[in-house]
């Protein structure tokens, strides 16, 4: 059982208000990912750490989400000003290293009404 | 551009029977393809890994196999269960860069 632990489980917001969400990878992982789900399945890679840096962001991470994983705290995602389009389920996975085996979990699903 | 690319969309088996699920990708790079499963209102689950150095791997009633010169792979489920009822993702990675996704497989096995 994944022992990474994310908070809220959900989270409702009004368009243009922030939205904030944590992680606390499991225990001994260095690299933390965050994927957005939308109700289609489909898996969109937002931002990846090894401890407190940044591997990897794509560009919408680069706009209104901004994400952080400070050494001895949770890690978070926060949407700036939501939109109705940010609306899914998101998703943070840890791992022992790079290019192996993730744990997801249970992910924060954001309503923007 | 879809990298992981997942066939079919939907699938029913009875159980006892065989689900052949398939999965193809684009980047010959990539050396890592884990398959997870994802039960509604569950996060996704590793359920089985490969990598490239070997072209099938097995793990009880769940097997891989894998055609690297035609970049795609697929995941056969042994006398289904209605329990392995759930949505199957297949992923690629290689090192130093995230895992991508497929869409996605929903299996239904019926007793």
């Amino acid at each position: 059982n994944s022992k990474v632990i994310q908070t809220p489980r959900y989270l409702v917001k009004g368009q243009g208000q922030k939205a904030k969400m944590r992680c606390i990878p499991e225990k001994g992982h260095p690299v933390v990912f965050w994927y957005q789900q939308n109700k289609n399945n489909e898996f969109k890679f937002l931002i990846n750490f090894q401890n407190q840096e940044v591997l990897q962001q794509i560009d919408m991470t680069e706009k209104r989400f901004s994400a952080e994983c400070p050494s001895n705290s949770p890690c978070s995602l926060e949407i700036q000003s939501s939109e109705a389009g940010d609306s899914a389920l998101y998703l943070c996975a840890s791992s022992l290293e790079e290019n192996t085996e993730v744990f997801f979990g249970k992910g924060t699903r954001l309503t923007v009404v | 551009q879809q990298q992981v690319r997942q066939s079919p969309q939907s699938l029913t088996v009875w159980e006892g029977e065989t689900a052949i699920l398939n999965c193809s990708y684009e980047d010959s790079t990539f050396d890592y393809f884990p398959w997870y499963w994802q039960f509604p209102r569950e996060s996704p689950a590793l359920l089985i890994a490969i990598r490239p150095v070997s072209n099938k791997k097995e793990d009880g009633r769940f097997t891989i196999f894998f055609n690297k010169r035609e970049k795609k792979l697929s995941l056969h489920i042994t006398d289904s269960q209605p329990g392995d009822s759930a949505t199957y993702f297949c992923a690629a990675s290689y090192s130093g860069t995230y895992q991508r996704f497929g869409t996605g497989t929903k299996l239904q096995v019926v007793p």
